[in-house]
């Protein structure tokens, strides 16, 4: 089964900082590669599509890149509602297990 | 506007089914798929499963073959999970999504706790 792998598990961080998530596909999944933001109490939000493509309406400070089986999901300078937990998901299949953004 | 409107809470006993449906609107419905997704409680996310709603092909993950059915009902706008033989960890929020490209509308969430 393939398998996806997120790190780091939690990321400590202040506003206005520049973040990075990756994640790793245990086998190639092409560019086939979406990014979630998840909150408490609220379903998961689509951020990047398709390893890079920014969902519309998702600010532009977020980016995501990569493909065959490394990729990453930057938040140029963090903003107070993106202290949330960030999910990789392969194309139809698995997730990653989440990276809790979390205040310095 | 688009959207997705799922069915109440649930409580079932051990061994019970659950039934959770998806009502969508402001879009064509049988041009994307649904996709089922379920959180347990402070765990992360678990992918269940897939239907083309154009043709009803279904892709279950692997832990849930053989105890889900993913249908639709395209004359409602609905699409429905049904989850067999329940046990105590089947607790959590299950949530539909609009597919395509990615999951790009969610449902609110229904959550299901099983407990004797």
């Amino acid at each position: 089964d393939l398998q996806m792998t997120q790190s780091p598990s939690t990321l400590s961080a202040s506003v206005g900082d520049r973040v990075t998530i990756t994640c790793r596909a245990s086998q190639s999944i092409s560019s086939w590669l979406a990014w979630y933001q998840w909150k408490p109490g609220k379903a998961p939000k689509l951020l990047i599509y398709k390893a890079s493509s920014l969902e519309s309406g998702v600010p532009s400070r977020f980016s995501g890149s990569g493909s065959g089986t490394e990729f990453t999901l930057t938040i140029s300078s963090l903003q107070p509602d993106d202290f949330a937990t960030y999910y990789c998901q392969q194309y139809k299949g698995t997730f990653g297990q989440g990276t809790k953004v979390e205040i310095k | 506007q688009v959207q997705l409107v799922q069915s109440g809470a649930e409580v079932k006993k051990p061994g019970a089914s659950v039934k959770v449906s998806c009502k969508a609107s402001g879009y064509t419905f049988s041009t994307y798929g649904i996709t089922w997704v379920r959180q347990a409680p402070g765990q992360g996310l678990e992918w269940m499963g897939w239907i083309n709603v154009h043709n009803g092909y279904t892709d279950y993950a692997q832990n849930f073959q053989g105890r889900v059915t993913m249908t639709t009902d395209i004359s409602t706008s609905t699409a429905y999970m049904d989850l067999r033989s329940l046990r105590s960890d089947d607790t959590a929020v299950y949530y539909c999504a609009r597919t395509s490209y990615a999951m790009d509308v969610w449902g609110q969430g229904t959550t299901v706790t099983v407990s004797s």
